[in-house]
């Protein structure tokens, strides 16, 4: 069973172009991750957020608690971003997460 | 900046064997991750750690897996008796509390004959 969905799970774009990758999740949480995991493997957290929205940059995050559901948009989107991204609901109590299987971005110049 | 680092980057062993993986967490972090990433697969949960003990561990983290924080500055993860299905990357992370951001370590690629 995937606790976590993301979609899509492949994504290219043409540079400049505003990006969303969306994150469904069906357990109850205290907190949802936006990790970026770059070609090397390396993994940085991005947002945690528990409701609401939050902006980095060209990065926001929103999460809508009711619907379970939670996006990720990258406005101005630069090859730099090409990476996978991937969403982590932290549970209840928050010490145990559910992955999902990343969306790989491709941001072509 | 301070930042999580793990060794050895990448370790070779054969079915059997015990290995033990190392990461030294952010020195004021007191909240402290395991998870693995099959090669090609989603990342997953297996350990979480805070205060000398386990507060919680996914099905994955059977009797083979241990963690310790042996001293003031290691975490470790050990894996009794590798099998070849343990082989993936091993990510350590840790937060300063427990609903802050996590910060990674670079992983460590355990390849298991």
């Amino acid at each position: 069973k995937n606790e976590v969905e993301q979609s899509p799970q492949n994504l290219t774009a043409q540079e400049g172009e505003f990006i969303t990758i969306n994150c469904s999740y069906s357990v109850g949480i205290s907190a949802l991750h936006w990790l970026q995991q770059h070609p090397g493997g390396g993994i940085v957290s991005l947002f945690m957020l528990s409701s609401g929205k939050k902006k980095h940059g060209r990065l926001i995050a929103t999460i809508n608690i009711q619907e379970k559901h939670s996006s990720l948009h990258i406005t101005a989107s630069h090859p730099r971003d090409s990476a996978v991204y991937i969403c982590a609901a932290a549970s209840n109590t928050g010490n145990q997460f559910y992955f999902g299987t990343g969306t790989s971005l491709t941001v072509i110049p | 900046e301070p930042e999580v680092t793990q060794t050895p980057s990448h370790q070779v062993t054969q079915m059997g064997q015990e290995v033990i993986l190392r990461c030294v967490p952010i020195s004021n972090h007191l909240y402290f991750y395991w998870y693995r990433q099959i090669l090609g697969q989603k990342v997953e949960f297996l350990v979480s750690f805070y205060n000398n003990e386990i507060s919680e561990k996914s099905e994955i983290f059977d009797d083979q897996f241990s963690v310790e924080r042996p001293d003031g500055s290691n975490f470790t993860l050990k894996i009794r008796s590798t099998k070849l299905e343990d082989s993936a990357m091993y990510f350590c992370a840790s937060s300063r509390d427990l609903q802050e951001t996590q910060y990674f370590g670079p992983g460590t690629r355990l390849l298991v004959l």
